[in-house]
């Protein structure tokens, strides 16, 4: 079964610097898909960034960015120029490609992220 | 703008007394989703329709039903809600390779 591990339960940044957040997974599945979801105080979850498994580039957003290492089954975010509106818990999230319940989200367990004025 | 769409935001309901929380989307995905997410926990995937095609997760509680009348509308029912169904409940809808939306939320409280 696929898993995966976010093991900074809580990160701190300054605003205006940069952050990076960690995240591992295990598969034993070639073709896949990664998301980072951010999720504010008001609880709505937003999708911030998608990684297709196939593609060797990583997948960049704005000042969001990731760095996408497929033999090391790691998929971090980094974000820069830190914003106080960053303040939010963070899932990383796999999906596979295929239906039924290989579809489905599997998520870490967050990441609470503050930013300081 | 095309979305996701739960009511209430706020259920205050008695312990044992059912309730039903709905979700509906414009996204015209095929694919919908009910999680349950405590605090600072990762949502707990309850169940999902692929179409009409009900799956239902293995450790999903009895208590909690859903239905999907039609591709925009589907809804939790929880027949005789605990304090420990107390939670955020998520709805959330992708087509079949693509990512997830979320609604955002229902906060159910049970007294």
């Amino acid at each position: 079964a696929q898993t995966v591990t976010q093991s900074q339960p809580e990160m701190s940044v300054q605003e205006a610097e940069t952050v990076t957040l960690s995240c591992t997974y295990d598969t034993s599945e070639s073709d896949y898909y990664l998301f980072w979801y951010k999720q504010p105080p008001s609880r709505q979850m937003i999708l911030v960034i998608r990684q297709e498994a196939y593609k060797q580039q990583n997948a960049t957003e704005n000042r969001f960015s990731v760095n996408f290492q497929k033999a090391a089954k790691s998929f971090s975010l980094k974000i820069s120029d830190s914003q106080l509106g960053d303040a939010a818990m963070y899932f990383c999230a796999y999906k596979g490609v295929y239906g039924g319940s290989q579809g489905n989200l599997i998520f870490g367990k967050g990441t609470k992220l503050s930013v300081k004025p | 703008d095309a979305m996701v769409i739960q009511n209430p935001r706020y259920q205050v309901t008695q312990f044992g007394k059912p309730v039903t929380l709905s979700c509906s989307q414009t996204l015209n995905h095929n694919v919908m989703y009910w999680y349950q997410q405590k605090s600072s926990q990762a949502p707990k995937l309850l169940f999902h329709y692929y179409d009409k095609d009900f799956n239902n997760e293995a450790d999903t509680p009895d208590n909690f039903q859903s239905r999907r009348p039609n591709t925009s509308f589907c809804f939790l029912d929880i027949r005789s809600p605990g304090l420990g169904d107390a939670a955020m409940y998520l709805c959330a809808t992708s087509r079949v390779d693509n990512e997830q939306f979320f609604g955002p939320g229902t906060r159910l409280t049970v007294l």
